[in-house]
């Protein structure tokens, strides 16, 4: 079957650094998103890897090894309203989103 | 770019009667929407995926019958929950792939809340 595994929670100090992992086992990959969400609202997109590496954008970076089918999304300089659930989704060989169930990211002063 | 609406934002209605949930594309043409809902403290879940002119694919478990979906034009397609229940209660994301460009990309609506009394 297709899985992805993300932690549940987390809890970090704002102002300081947190890595969200995500692994993945798919029928095929054709890339990773990682998506933002607050709750009561839709996701918004942060990221997308397709190739190894890591992809960086301000505060965010998200890093990829498809050999190790594994993701993380770094997020620098925390703020109060980074908190938000982060969902890792990865595209198959179909074309087809799976989704992780979510990181919940708690920020605290 | 890449704005995607849905309509209404909140709707809460009785028993037993439908519901019509709209979402747009509005500045680009979308191939392929996706109809997600999402209980809370749950990941998104999809429901089905509808392209332009054809019947929509419904995931394994999703009733196509009490969910209608309808992808008239590139730029509108809609839900309709089919004789509501509190069970179907629940935020309902709808998400547009662009005609053209990258298939993988998605743009999500706003969501719609929807309570079932």
């Amino acid at each position: 079957g297709q899985n992805i595994d993300q932690p549940t929670e987390m809890t970090a100090t704002e102002g300081a650094i947190v890595q969200i992992n995500c692994t993945y086992q798919t029928s095929g990959f054709n890339g990773l998103f990682w998506y933002q969400q607050h709750a009561g609202e839709a996701p918004t997109f942060l990221s997308y890897n397709v190739l190894d590496g890591l992809e960086e954008k301000g505060r965010f970076s998200s890093f990829l090894s498809r050999s190790k089918g594994y993701s993380y999304l770094l997020l620098k300089e925390l703020q109060m309203k980074d908190s938000a659930s982060y969902l890792c989704a990865v595209t198959d060989s179909n074309y087809q989103l799976i989704w992780g169930a979510g990181t919940k990211l708690i920020i605290k002063p | 770019g890449a704005v995607v609406s849905q309509h209404p934002s909140r709707v809460i209605c009785k028993s037993g009667t439908s519901v019509k949930i709209e979402c747009r594309s509005l500045d680009f043409q979308a191939t392929t929407m996706f109809w997600y809902r999402q209980f809370p403290k749950q990941s998104l879940m999809l429901m089905a995926t509808s392209n332009e002119g054809s019947k929509a694919t419904y995931e394994q478990g999703v009733e196509k019958d009490k969910f209608l979906i309808n992808h008239a034009s590139l730029t509108l397609s809609t839900l309709t929950v089919t004789s509501a229940h509190p069970e179907d209660s629940s935020f309902y994301i709808c998400s547009a792939s662009p005609v053209s460009g990258d298939y993988n990309e998605q743009f999500f609506g706003p969501g719609t809340r929807l309570t079932v009394l």
